[in-house]
């Protein structure tokens, strides 16, 4: 079975803080992602990353880098966090030709920023 | 660009069917997920479809239609556990491996 982990549940931190989301996955996928995920809104493309050292923005990408230096580990960044990052993030991960790409997702990360 | 469209909620009995449509509109298309997302946990893989037809598994089956840009999701013998939102996600062609996510219908499954 495909295994996505992050690292933090639950995180509550400050405005103007720097905050970093880490994801591992263990199934030697190329692609992965980082959403954000809000009532109402649905699941937002944050970043994502088809290879090593490489990183492309989606929909939502202001406010936020990523930074994937090895194959398994994709990690988001917020380098001054804001309320209105408050948010569930869910990490993500595919690969070409595995069931369509498919997108497996780890278990969330719920972030307050108070 | 793509459009997903899906109703925000619906409600049904224990023990019925109940289906769920997506229609969506992209340019090419490579593809159609449904996922299952409890309340407060991450979505889960439930089918694909690239080919028009259906595909059962178990108890829940998945349709696609290419050419009215359609899908949907059936529910059979429904269980309070599918209490969930279920999210449709359609793949761009020309090799994207990029889904885009519908906003997902919370379905209320009443005893």
């Amino acid at each position: 079975d495909v295994k996505v982990t992050q690292s933090s549940r639950y995180l509550v931190k400050r405005t103007g803080e720097k905050v970093f989301l880490e994801c591992v996955q263990d199934m030697d996928h190329e692609n992965m992602f980082w959403y954000r995920q809000d009532p109402g809104l649905g699941l937002r493309l944050i970043y994502f990353s088809y290879d090593v050292k490489m990183k492309e923005k989606g929909d939502i990408p202001e406010g936020y880098s990523v930074s994937r230096e090895k194959k398994e580990r994709f990690s988001l960044i917020l380098e001054s966090a804001s309320t209105n990052q408050t948010s569930m993030y869910l990490c993500a991960s595919s690969s070409p030709g595995v069931s369509g790409n498919t997108i497996y997702f780890g278990e969330g990360s719920w972030l307050t920023v108070v | 660009g793509q459009n997903i469209d899906q109703p925000t909620e619906m409600t049904a009995t224990e023990g019925a069917i109940v289906q769920i449509n997506c229609t969506y509109q992209t340019s090419g298309f490579n593809g159609l997920f449904w996922y299952q997302q409890h309340a407060g946990e991450a979505p889960t893989f439930l089918s694909y479809n690239v080919l028009d037809g259906l595909e059962e598994k178990g108890r829940f089956s998945s349709f696609l239609s290419r050419s009215k840009g359609y899908s949907y999701l059936l529910l059979k013998e429904l269980q309070m556990k599918d209490s969930a939102s279920y999210l449709c996600a359609a793949l761009q062609g020309g090799g994207s491996y990029i889904p885009t996510f519908g906003r997902g219908t919370s379905l209320i499954v009443h005893p």
